[in-house]
């Protein structure tokens, strides 16, 4: 079992959709938790950080941790174009960074 | 600096030749970390430095990869006999020590090996 698993997609939503990207671990002492944009041809960016259960917004983003279920989730409201890329989870495991393989989004206009 | 920096952007080598890529962290970061990144593939850890030393080489592919850091700050990938496979952008990160609020990545080396 890979330590992050995320759903490879791609995921195609509808401009103006919400898209939602999931992310799950196994290790239940990680502390932080990390979602990364990378478009194509560029090196991740990094856009949302939650460290706490519960809900964590900043604009149209939404960061989603659920530590007793092992399970992170970002969510995009009103997608756009420009937000197709590969998302990256990301999880504190040793004081290190582990990461997910990505999943793809696409926004159709 | 306000970013983490490497050089060269680009590098074209032939097959056989010995190659160095440079990582300058953002200052004040004292970790730092190599990742390599296959076409349309996910990151590939490679090796972590805490301060000049390096508590994990695990992710390193064979005797022919090899990096440093000096003085906590700059480090260097060196890969001697470069062949095909080696071809990939290499990334280097950096971050506050234990990771707390992430990394940053630098915009990468894309090393293509003809």
């Amino acid at each position: 079992q890979k330590e992050v698993e995320q759903n490879s997609g791609p995921l195609s939503v509808p401009e103006g959709a919400i898209a939602s990207l999931n992310c799950t671990y196994s290790d239940r002492g990680s502390q932080s938790f990390f979602w990364y944009r990378q478009y194509s041809g560029k090196s991740p960016e990094l856009i949302m950080s939650i460290y706490s259960n519960g809900d964590k917004e900043d604009g149209r983003f939404t960061a989603q941790l659920n530590k007793a279920s092992q399970y992170v989730s970002l969510l995009i409201r009103d997608s756009q174009p420009s937000d197709s890329a590969t998302y990256l989870c990301a999880v504190n495991l040793s004081n290190m960074l582990t990461f997910g393989g990505g999943t793809r989004l696409m926004v159709k206009p | 600096g306000a970013g983490v920096s490497q050089s060269p952007s680009n590098k074209v080598t032939e097959k056989g030749k010995d190659v160095e890529l440079r990582c300058d962290p953002i200052s004040g970061h004292t970790a730092l970390y190599w990742y390599r990144q296959s076409l349309g593939q996910g990151l590939e850890f490679l090796i972590y430095f805490q301060g000049n030393s390096a508590p994990d080489k695990s992710g390193l592919p064979s005797d022919r990869f090899s990096a440093e850091r000096t003085g906590g700050s700059v480090s260097t990938l060196t890969i001697q006999r470069t062949q095909q496979e080696d071809s990939a952008v290499y990334l280097c990160a950096s971050s506050l020590p234990r990771a707390t609020y992430g990394y940053t990545f630098g915009s990468g080396t894309r090393l293509t090996v003809v």
